[in-house]
């Protein structure tokens, strides 16, 4: 079972959104409601930021949502703030697995 | 406050045995949840390496399956990892995590603690 794929990098000005993509199979993203999404600063450890692909933890603002359309899983973040640069990662329940994206880089222009 | 620290050598010899721990404090570990571990090499995408529940049930990785033991103590509330025969591309940041009830997501991770493999 190979990681998720997502783009490298993605990038917005502030106040303006940015989507990223989590592409998966049938097996994975694409079978089953377990996908998620991870923040991780520099140096930190990652912080759950959207769960069962489209609920989000107490404490993680409206402006992050995700959905899913077939074997990929989005992640938006609305109103873009200078926090939110950092990597994202999605991860997905795969049989008897857990899989994880191959990681985007979020920069705020 | 729900805590987790991680500890264990930061450096081992290839071949030889990893050992890690992790510390929960703030939450009992009994309250029927799993605890697990997750890790990053330096520069790296994230690796799901098993999850353990208080009974010591498991789930592991299939492709670290062979290598790795999990253990809970809750008379002293943590837990161990354990990975066998290591080698450099086991050099990661290790992170000890809780998962979420009747899911797969993490909802709280440890500081996470930087394991060397070399000679």
């Amino acid at each position: 079972q190979s990681a998720l794929t997502q783009p490298p990098s993605a990038s917005g000005s502030p106040g303006q959104s940015v989507t990223i993509s989590c592409t998966g199979t049938s097996s994975d993203v694409g079978g089953n409601s377990y996908v998620s999404w991870y923040q991780q600063h520099p140096g930190k450890a990652p912080k759950l930021m959207i769960y069962e692909v489209t609920k989000r933890p107490s404490g993680v603002p409206d402006r992050f949502s995700g959905s899913r359309s077939g074997n990929t899983a989005s992640l938006t973040v609305s109103g873009l703030q200078a926090d939110d640069e950092a990597d994202y990662y999605c991860s997905s329940y795969a049989t008897s697995n857990i899989l994880f994206g191959t990681g985007t880089k979020v920069t705020v222009l | 406050q729900v805590q987790l620290q991680e500890s264990g050598p930061g450096l081992v010899r290839p071949s030889d045995t990893l050992s890690l721990t992790c510390a929960v404090s703030g939450y009992s570990i009994s309250n029927s949840d799993w605890w697990g571990w997750i890790r990053q090499p330096p520069g790296e995408g994230l690796e799901w390496i098993g999850y353990i529940h208080y009974s010591a049930r498991t789930y592991y990785n299939p492709s670290l399956k062979s290598r790795i033991t999990m253990s809970v103590d809750t008379s002293k509330n943590q837990f161990s990892l354990k990975l066998s025969s290591v080698t450099a591309v086991d050099t990661a940041v290790y992170y000890c995590v809780k998962k979420g009830p009747h899911s797969t997501y993490f909802d709280l991770w440890g500081r996470g603690t930087l394991v060397t493999v070399s000679s």
